[in-house]
């Protein structure tokens, strides 16, 4: 299974900047790399996806490793109600996602 | 209206009760997904089906069965619920026909096996 780690929490202050990091090691050349996150009470939602190109969305940016072994999203300016946990997922071929444990962004005010 | 809805969305059942969730969907999809999530842990993937005719185990389906009745309708069933069953339950839909795209998360299903 393709695996991704990452840190278990991470804090921020409101207004600025945040930078969410992603290790996998183990990505094949087609896994797509995902991200998703999750607010409390809430189904997962898309946030952004990337293959081999830092992306840009209107909600944050991917930047991407060279090696594609490592990933961090960025959040350009934390929000209140960007506290979430932010899953890091590697899709395989066939649109399987193996979601992990996440990180848990706090942000304060 | 909500584009992934799901039935019920909070259910207290008993050891040994069958059960069904069920999850219906209006994005006109193909593919659609059971996950369960446990308290403080990330999503595992249960049954997944790229089709009506297209149903395939995931990493933890022991327990549990899926019927695709309809492209728009994935129904979860556990057969004889335990309480290690107890988890909150998502339905996620995708496009079937692209190369990288999102999945479309159901608002969730709390059971409770007692």
């Amino acid at each position: 299974d393709a695996k991704t780690t990452q840190p278990n929490s991470m804090e921020s202050n409101e207004e600025e900047p945040v930078h969410l990091p992603c290790n996998h090691s183990t990505i094949s050349g087609t896994d797509y790399i995902h991200w998703y996150r999750q607010l409390p009470s809430q189904g997962p939602e898309y946030v952004i996806h990337g293959l081999t190109s830092n992306v840009n969305n209107r909600m944050a940016s991917l930047a991407i490793a060279e090696d594609r072994k490592s990933s961090t999203l960025i959040l350009h300016r934390a929000t209140l109600r960007d506290a979430a946990v932010y899953y890091c997922i590697l899709r395989r071929p066939f649109n399987k996602f193996y979601f992990g444990s996440g990180t848990k962004l706090n942000v304060k005010p | 209206d909500a584009d992934v809805t799901q039935t019920p969305r909070n259910r207290i059942t008993k050891t040994g009760k069958r059960i069904m969730l069920e999850c219906s969907q209006t994005k006109g999809h193909d593919r659609m997904y059971w996950y369960r999530q446990d308290p403080g842990l990330g999503l595992q993937l249960i049954y997944y089906s790229f089709d009506v005719k297209d149903i395939n185990k995931g990493e933890i389906s022991d327990g549990y069965s899926v019927s695709r009745q309809a492209q728009a309708k994935f129904s979860l069933s556990l057969e004889s619920a335990i309480p290690n069953q107890t988890a909150l339950y998502f339905c996620a839909t995708s496009e079937g026909d692209r190369e990288a795209y999102e999945q479309y998360f159901g608002p969730g299903t709390r059971l409770t096996v007692t």
